[in-house]
């Protein structure tokens, strides 16, 4: 079945430090890739996206590019914000199963410092 | 204001009595759904909700049941709960269940504690 992989965390980082957080997926056929955050006592919001090979996805100064070759969507800023501190989450929704799920990795809790 | 809502956001019940999470989206969406979040697991789908009537099994199906009357609510009921159902539940939608390039939206999560 479809599974996502992410690094465990938590990362903990400075302030302006560059942030790659690791995701590794296997699915059948090609999948749509996600990132979203989860934000302390909130639920989750989508980051950022990409459906096909080689697309980038990007939102506040987020980035991550669908590798089909070896099947990784990993999450890199440049200089992350205090303001950056959450759990990140990647996830994989199919394209050839009725269901439509989301698969979810298991988190990256994400911790900037001062 | 686009958004998923659900209620209550925190619940602590005890072990056999009956509830009723509830889920609205106000952006018209087909597709709804489920989720429970689990330490170490990530999110894991209970049920899902295609349209109207139309609902199926997700992952983690047992102890829960979905109604879909309506296109804009799909409540979650335990009917009767234990302490293994203790979670944090995201309620999420999407506007088409048949394209997996769609977003999905999620509501704010309901923390239930079972005793």
């Amino acid at each position: 079945g479809d599974s996502v992989t992410q690094m465990e965390g938590p990362v903990t980082l400075s302030e302006e430090a560059f942030l790659t957080i690791n995701c590794t997926y296997t699915a059948t056929g090609y999948p749509s890739l996600f990132w979203y955050v989860q934000y302390p006592g909130e639920g989750l919001q989508l980051l950022l996206k990409a459906t096909k090979a080689d697309d980038k996805g990007s939102n506040k100064g987020f980035e991550a590019t669908y590798r089909k070759e070896t099947t990784s969507f990993h999450l890199e800023k440049g200089s992350v914000q205090v303001s950056d501190s959450a759990v990140y989450f990647c996830a994989l929704r199919a394209m050839d199963t009725g269901r439509r799920a989301l698969t979810f990795g298991s988190g990256t809790r994400l911790q900037v410092q001062p | 204001e686009a958004q998923v809502t659900q209620n209550p956001r925190y619940l602590i019940t005890v072990t056999g009595k009956k509830l009723t999470v509830t889920c609205s989206q106000n952006m018209n969406h087909e597709y709804m759904s489920w989720y429970r979040q689990d330490p170490g697991l990530g999110l894991r789908q209970i049920y899902y909700s295609m349209n109207v009537e139309v609902t199926d099994k997700g992952d983690v199906p047992e102890g829960y049941k979905v109604s879909r009357k309506e296109k804009r609510n799909f409540p979650l009921i335990l009917e009767s709960p234990s302490p293994n159902q203790t979670s944090l539940y995201f309620c999420a939608s999407s506007l088409k269940g048949g394209s997996g390039t769609d977003t999905q939206y999620f509501g704010p999560g309901t923390r239930l504690t079972v005793l």
